[in-house]
């Protein structure tokens, strides 16, 4: 069975940072990895999705990368503003077409 | 326009009715989903549909009944609630399953049932 682990739970950081957010998986067998964004009492908006033939993608200040060998993704927020503030979740869509999500990691961007 | 909409939006009830959530997306997606977010914001699949077939039934209790009466809606009814039934409920779709096509899915603003 596929585990998606995400570190770290929570992070809080000033304005303007550079950040880096972890997801790993147990099984490589992926077809794509996603990230999506959570904003409370709201549903999940996709961000970016990395096929598993690609190694990274861009979106303005968000870039993903992907590492199927290691089982590893990040997700790189540029410039950090506090309207990133959100939970940010990766899923990776595997056996059977299940989607497997992360637990999560809940971002604060203070002004 | 919203492309993947829900309803209710909250529901409350008491344990052991029966109650029905509804969901439509205006997307022209194949595939729909029903995920279930717990009080730690784990989510978890429990149904997908592809052009009305059931093609994932997570081990949810039977109590669950999924009903697509087309492509673009997926209805979840729910028997005997109990209190362990209290969570956030996601409806999405994606214009294909992911073995045959890399489209991210679009998720509805989920529905917050309460058991009292």
């Amino acid at each position: 069975k596929q585990e998606v682990t995400q570190i770290p739970a929570a992070l809080s950081v000033p304005e303007g940072e550079n950040l880096v957010l972890n997801c790993s998986f147990t099984d490589s067998a992926i077809y794509n990895l996603q990230w999506f964004r959570q904003d409370p009492g709201k549903g999940l908006t996709s961000l970016l999705l990395i096929q598993s033939s690609q190694r990274e993608q861009t979106s303005g200040r968000l870039n993903a990368s992907l590492d199927k060998s290691s089982g590893r993704s990040t997700l790189y927020i540029a410039a950090s503003q506090p309207g990133d503030s959100a939970t940010y979740l990766c899923a990776a869509p595997y056996n059977f077409n299940k989607f497997y999500f992360g637990s999560g990691t809940k971002l604060n961007v203070k002004p | 326009d919203t492309a993947v909409s829900q309803t209710p939006k909250y529901l409350v009830t008491q344990m052991g009715n029966d109650k029905s959530i509804k969901c439509e997306q205006n997307l022209g997606h194949d595939t729909m989903y029903w995920y279930k977010q717990d009080s730690k914001k784990f989510l978890k699949i429990m149904f997908s549909y592809n052009n009305k077939e059931l093609i994932i039934n997570e081990t949810v209790p039977n109590r669950f009944s999924p009903k697509s009466p087309d492509k673009a809606h997926l209805n979840l009814h729910i028997n005997s609630l109990e209190l362990g039934d209290s969570a956030v409920y996601f409806c999405a779709s994606s214009q294909a399953r992911p073995s045959i096509s890399n489209q991210p899915q679009h998720f509805g603003d989920g529905t917050r049932l309460s058991i009292l």
